[in-house]
């Protein structure tokens, strides 16, 4: 067990719709990290947030945004979801340096 | 923006049987991890590698970092069917700091 929670475990909604996909880190974590995992792209690092403020963006869309709370817990909202957002999408956190990344057990989203 | 190669993608080898799976790099790093997937799983931590030369060992998994090759590698020694998952080589996605970026995955069968 990793300490990092992701909820839900499954998602299955249909396009255009909005999801939200939670994340809290292993207690004492400050970074927060989102990641893709498809079948085509393989795992595609998406946004990073540290202590609350966005710290990093990868190759996320603009369809998608995330936040992290006060209590460190994040939110990676996706909407007008698209049949190629099916995807594993990761949390992860750590600390600072060179730790490396601890994974959630992730979300798998399915875009009907 | 470093750039992460693994080979080979898929893997299928005897018990018993050793191997080796190679991670090259693009740019320079100041670090190399090792992660692990079973199917539909989470990413497990394997090995962090910070310097040039380092070797770490865990099991029948060994792996090794030349810097100056932008190589490392996972040895497998006397393979094992519980080694069977996906093995990802990951590295900082600008060579420093926490965002990490992931090769395509090495797919490992181990056959009885």
């Amino acid at each position: 067990d990793s300490g990092v929670t992701q909820t839900p475990k499954h998602l299955i909604t249909a396009t255009g719709q909005r999801v939200t996909l939670r994340c809290s880190p292993r207690s004492g974590d400050l970074s927060v990290y989102w990641y893709q995992q498809s079948l085509d792209q393989g795992l595609q690092f998406l946004i990073q947030y540290y202590n609350g403020e966005e710290r990093a963006k990868g190759n996320i869309l603009e369809r998608f945004s995330a936040q992290q709370f006060p209590d460190l817990h994040s939110e990676l909202n996706l909407s007008s979801l698209e049949l190629g957002d099916s995807a594993l999408y990761f949390c992860a956190s750590s600390v600072t340096g060179n730790s490396p990344l601890h994974f959630g057990n992730g979300t798998r989203l399915t875009v009907t | 923006e470093l750039k992460v190669e693994q080979n080979p993608l898929f893997l299928s080898m005897q018990e018993g049987k050793n191997y080796t799976i190679y991670c090259n790099y693009s740019t320079t790093s100041d670090r190399l991890y090792w992660y692990r997937q079973d199917p539909g799983k989470s990413l497990e931590s394997l090995f962090v590698l910070l310097s040039n030369g380092a070797v770490k060992q865990e099991g029948r998994l060994m792996a090794s970092l030349d810097t100056k090759a932008r190589l490392s590698t996972l040895h497998i020694t006397a393979a094992v069917h519980d080694l069977s998952a996906t093995y990802f080589c990951a590295g900082p996605l600008e060579g420093s700091g926490s965002r990490l970026t992931f090769g395509e995955g090495t797919q490992l069968t181990v056959n009885p």
